[in-house]
């Protein structure tokens, strides 16, 4: 099983700051299949990007990816107030497909 | 509208059965895998069960693995999971999912989702 290990736990930034989060995996994943979540209280998760660095249809570009192998970052530049979210990584890669334990940007 | 809308969740006792379903709307349903993730309370995202467009594959966590069977209809576009011999940490939220593709035929994520349906389980 792959192990993806987000970091920070929380990070809290003013709106307007940069959020840089980072998603690590235990063993080498294709950067063809790393995707990111954002999940508000109460609400599913809605993609963000897919295939490490590919925005999903809707979001804004100032959700980007980057990354490789076991090392990925999702970098949000200027934090708008609907930003604060939980994102979660996740692998779909191989079986079985495994999430990170989630970052929480909150508000500073 | 692509919408994909959960039911079936409820308390029910440790041991005991649960079938929940999805239905799908505004999409092609055929012609997409779909998953099955859930997420226990304050706690996040568990990849539980994923099924091939046909039915014909199915792929499950180890911890449902012989306990939990994900199966679809295509002709009615609803996607089920039979839940069996359940256990209080199988209590969650159980969210259905639609996997995507990109331009080259390449998985690119899940982008559709409902809203979920609780699954409580207690002696």
């Amino acid at each position: 099983e792959i192990v993806l290990t987000q970091s920070p736990g929380t990070l809290s930034l003013s709106p307007g700051e940069r959020a840089t989060l980072s998603c690590r995996a235990s063993h080498s994943v294709a950067s063809t299949y790393l995707a990111w979540y954002q999940q508000k209280p109460g609400q599913p998760p809605r993609l963000l990007l897919y295939g490490a660095s590919s925005r999903a249809t809707g979001v804004p570009d100032r959700f980007s990816g980057s990354g490789s192998e076991s090392d990925f970052t999702l970098v949000i530049s200027r934090l708008e107030p609907e930003d604060f979210a939980v994102y979660y990584c996740q692998q779909y890669g191989f079986s079985p497909l495994t999430f990170g334990q989630g970052t929480k940007v909150e508000v500073k | 509208e692509v919408q994909l809308l959960e039911s079936g969740g409820r308390l029910v006792q440790t041991g005991g059965s649960l079938r929940l379903s999805c239905a799908a709307s505004g999409f092609t349903f055929r012609g997409y895998t779909m998953n099955w993730v859930r997420q226990a309370p304050g706690k996040g995202l568990e990849w539980v069960s994923t099924i091939s467009e046909n039915g014909e594959s199915t792929f499950y966590g180890d911890s449902v693995k012989g306990r939990f069977t994900i199966s679809r209809d295509n002709s009615k576009n609803t996607l089920f999971l039979e839940m069996n011999s359940l256990r209080g940490e199988d209590t969650a939220v159980y969210y259905c999912a639609k996997d995507s593709y990109d331009t080259g035929g390449f998985l690119a994520g899940m982008d559709v989702w409902g809203n979920g349906t609780t699954v409580t389980v207690s002696s």
